[in-house]
């Protein structure tokens, strides 16, 4: 079975601050890590994923994350906050392969606000 | 525009309402999901389909019903709902392997008075 946390339901960062959004994962299996926005009224739209090869990986609109195996994390970073950011982030995993494979498993979800 | 469209927008209906959701992608994928969102929870998954076959029911009431006619259409057909059903329907699309990410709908809001 697999399981995602995200620690912090709500993060607030200034503008031009360091984002770090956190998530850790649970998984008998190696797995595929997702991160996700949510904007206001809207569905959810793909910041970036993890599959194979390398651990540092870059996604839309300057966010990365760095998956690291022994520490079951995926945290999501981005160098500078734009308030264009404001929105709810989810981490996701799912399945490499199996019955399950593709169906992903969401975290609750961090709601990042960022102030002027 | 996402790729995959989600009608009605909003919803509100009674208890002993039946009404339907309707998704569609033109993504040319294979598999099709419906999640439901609530204030405070992770999404939960509810149904998947994939090529059309239901792979996935994550043990929903039966006063939730989905419908698969092909890769391009998925409908909830929603009776005698709860309050608690309450919550936003996502759809969401993908070729259906593990490495593929899903592409959301924007979600029909759906209020059970």
């Amino acid at each position: 079975a697999q399981s995602v946390t995200q620690l912090g339901s709500h993060v607030s960062v200034s503008e031009g601050a360091l984002v770090l959004l956190r998530c850790n994962y649970s998984s008998s299996v190696p797995p595929y890590l997702f991160w996700y926005v949510q904007y206001p009224n809207q569905g959810l739209q793909l910041l970036l994923k993890y599959t194979t090869g390398a651990t540092l990986v870059k996604g839309i609109n300057g966010f990365e994350a760095e998956f690291k195996k022994s520490e079951t994390s995926f945290h999501l970073t981005k160098p500078s906050a734009h308030m264009s950011d404001a929105a709810e982030y989810f981490c996701a995993v799912s399945a490499p392969y199996g019955g399950s494979q593709g169906n992903l498993i969401f975290g609750k979800g961090t709601k990042l606000s960022v102030k002027p | 525009e996402t790729g995959v469209t989600q009608t009605p927008r909003h919803l509100v209906m009674g208890m002993t309402n039946k009404k339907s959701l309707k998704c569609e992608q033109h993504l040319g994928h294979n598999a099709m999901y419906w999640y439901k969102q609530s204030a405070k929870k992770p999404l939960e998954l509810m149904f998947v389909y994939n090529f059309k076959e239901q792979t996935e029911n994550n043990s929903v009431p039966s006063r939730f019903s989905p419908e698969c006619p092909n890769s391009s259409h998925l409908f909830l057909h929603l009776h005698t709902l709860q309050p608690e059903d309450s919550a936003l329907y996502l759809c969401a699309s993908s070729l259906g392997t593990g490495n593929s990410p899903l592409h959301f709908g924007n979600g029909t809001r759906l209020t059970v008075t």
